[in-house]
C-alpha cells in the first residue's frame, strides 16, 4: 500500500519568516495530495490540496508544490504568523476509481516564535 | 450547521470495559470514517463506511467494531478496552469515499488504564 513520509516532525520559525514541510509518497498511482492543519484540541481541517496534473497551487500565504517524478510534495507558508502554529499533516490518495482512501503522514508540529 | 460532532470529548476506561464512541454529521455525506491518532504515527484509519448499510476495515481494525446507524450516524465500539487503545479518536465524513475533502470532528480523547 501507499506509504507517506513527512519531515520534519517539529519546526520552529521566527514570525514573519517562511516555513517548509516536505512529504514523500511511495505509490506512483497517487494523484491527490491534501494538507490538513490541526489546531490544539481540534480535528484536522483541510487547508490546501493539489492534484497530479499541476505542479503548484497557491492560496494567499500558503502554497503546495508537487514533483511527480521524485514523488514528493511540499507545503510552503510565507510571512508566518502566530496563528500558523499547529500540527500539519500531508496525505496522499490514488485515483478516484472507487474506494481509495487517504494515507496520512506522521505530522509536523510548527511553532511560530513571536 | 454543526458539521461533524463527536461524543464524548474525554473518557477514561479500565481494561476490559466497553464503550461506544458516537459520531454524527449534518452535511448529507455518504461516507464516514473512524481514525485514531497516536504520537508520531499520524492518523490511521480504523473502519469506514462508504455508504449507509456498508462498513469496511481500514488499516487498524482489530479490537473495534462499527455501526452505520443511518446516513448521519456512525459509531465505534470497543468491546473490551486495552491500554493499547489509549488514543485520540477522530470521526470524519466526505461526500463519497475517494471524493476529495474529508471533514473531521473535534475528537475523543480515550485513556484505558
Amino acid at each position: 500500500g501507499e506509504n507517506v513520509e513527512q519531515h520534519p516532525s517539529t519546526l520552529s520559525v521566527q514570525e514573519g519568516d517562511s516555513a517548509v514541510i516536505k512529504c514523500t509518497y511511495s505509490d506512483s498511482a497517487s494523484n491527490y495530495f491534501p494538507w490538513y492543519k490541526q489546531e490544539l484540541g481540534k480535528g484536522p481541517q483541510l487547508i490546501i490540496d493539489i492534484r497530479s496534473n499541476v505542479g503548484e497551487k497557491k492560496d494567499q500565504r500558503i502554497a503546495v508544490t508537487l514533483n511527480k517524478t521524485a514523488k514528493h510534495f511540499s507545503l510552503h507558508i510565507t510571512e508566518t504568523q502566530p496563528e500558523d502554529s499547529a500540527v500539519y499533516f500531508c496525505a496522499a490518495r490514488k485515483a478516484n476509481f472507487g474506494n481509495e482512501k487517504l494515507t496520512f503522514g506522521t505530522g509536523t508540529r510548527l511553532t511560530i516564535i513571536p | 450547521n454543526a458539521g461533524v460532532t463527536q461524543t464524548p470529548k474525554f473518557q477514561v476506561l479500565k481494561t476490559g470495559q466497553s464503550m461506544t464512541l458516537q459520531c454524527a454529521q449534518d452535511m448529507n455525506h455518504n461516507s464516514m470514517y473512524w481514525y485514531r491518532q497516536d504520537p508520531g504515527m499520524g492518523l490511521r484509519l480504523i473502519y469506514y463506511s462508504a455508504s449507509e448499510g456498508t462498513t469496511d476495515k481500514g488499516e487498524v481494525p482489530n479490537g473495534y467494531n462499527v455501526s452505520r446507524l443511518n446516513k448521519r450516524e456512525f459509531s465505534l465500539r470497543l468491546e473490551s478496552a486495552a491500554p493499547s487503545q489509549t488514543s485520540v479518536y477522530f470521526c470524519a465524513s466526505s461526500e463519497y469515499v475517494g471524493r476529495d475533502t474529508q471533514y473531521f470532528g473535534p475528537g475523543t480523547r480515550l485513556t484505558v488504564l
